[in-house]
C-alpha cells in the first residue's frame, strides 16, 4: 500500500542551523511528491512539489528513488521557518488525491 | 481573493446531533477535497468531488455525507455526531490532481 512516513514528530534546532525534515514514501514507481506547510494560525499551504526542482524560502528537496526519500533540507534556519511540515505522495504516483504523512512540527529556537 | 473558505471556524456538538460544514472556493476548480485531520495524525481524506455532480468516497467516509451541485459549494454533512468525529476539518480545492491544492482555515468540531 502506498504509504508516507515522516519519522520525527518534532524537530528543534538553533537560529542559523541546517535543518532537514525527513520524508520517505512507499510506491514502486516514479511519484511526484510534495512539501506542504503550515504556519502557525495560517492554513496549510504548498511548499514545494518535486517536479518543479525548485527552491522555496531557501527549502530544497531531492527525490531519491533508491532510498525512497524525499527530505527537506536548508542550510540555515530561520525562526520564521517554525511551523509544521507535511510530505505528501499522490496516489498512484502521480495523479490521484494526496496522502499525507503525520508531519513534522519544526521549532527554531533564537 | 477569497479562496477556499469554510465555515463554522468552531463548533461544538452533541452526540447524535447533525450539523454541515460549509465550504466554498472561487477559484473555478474542478476538484474539492474535505480532511480530517485528528491530533498527531496526518490528515485523512474523507470525500472528494472531480465537479458538480460528481462525488467519491475517500479513506474515512463513514459517518459523513457529501453534496456537490455547484462548482464552488462543497458541504459536508455529519449525521448522528460521535465523539470520534472530534477533529479539525479541511476543505480544500485544485484544479485537477496533481497540481496544488488550497486549503481552507480549517474547521475545529467537538462531540460531547
Amino acid at each position: 500500500a502506498q504509504r508516507v512516513t515522516q519519522p520525527e514528530k518534532l524537530l528543534s534546532v538553533f537560529k542559523g542551523a541546517p535543518v532537514e525534515l525527513k520524508c520517505n514514501y512507499s510506491y514502486s514507481g516514479s511519484p511526484e511528491l510534495f512539501w506542504y506547510v503550515q504556519y502557525s494560525r495560517q492554513r496549510l499551504q504548498l511548499l514545494l512539489r518535486h517536479i518543479s526542482r525548485e527552491s522555496i524560502k531557501g527549502f530544497t528537496a531531492d527525490l531519491n528513488k533508491g532510498e525512497t526519500s524525499f527530505h527537506l533540507k536548508k542550510p540555515f534556519a530561520q525562526e520564521e521557518d517554525s511551523a509544521m511540515y507535511y510530505c505528501a505522495l499522490p496516489y498512484g504516483g502521480s495523479q490521484g488525491n494526496l496522502i499525507f504523512g503525520k508531519g513534522t512540527k519544526l521549532s527554531v529556537k533564537p | 481573493n477569497a479562496g477556499v473558505t469554510q465555515t463554522p471556524k468552531f463548533r461544538i456538538l452533541k452526540i447524535g446531533q447533525s450539523m454541515t460544514l460549509q465550504c466554498t472556493q472561487d477559484m473555478n476548480h474542478n476538484y474539492m477535497y474535505w480532511y480530517r485531520q485528528d491530533p498527531g495524525m496526518g490528515l485523512k481524506l474523507i470525500y472528494y468531488s472531480v465537479g458538480a455532480g460528481i462525488t467519491d468516497k475517500g479513506e474515512v467516509p463513514n459517518g459523513y455525507n457529501v453534496s456537490r451541485s455547484t462548482t464552488e459549494d462543497f458541504p459536508l454533512r455529519l449525521e448522528l455526531a460521535a465523539p470520534s468525529q472530534t477533529s479539525v476539518y479541511f476543505c480544500a480545492s485544485s484544479r485537477m490532481t496533481g497540481n496544488t491544492i488550497y486549503f481552507g482555515e480549517g474547521s475545529w468540531l467537538t462531540v460531547v
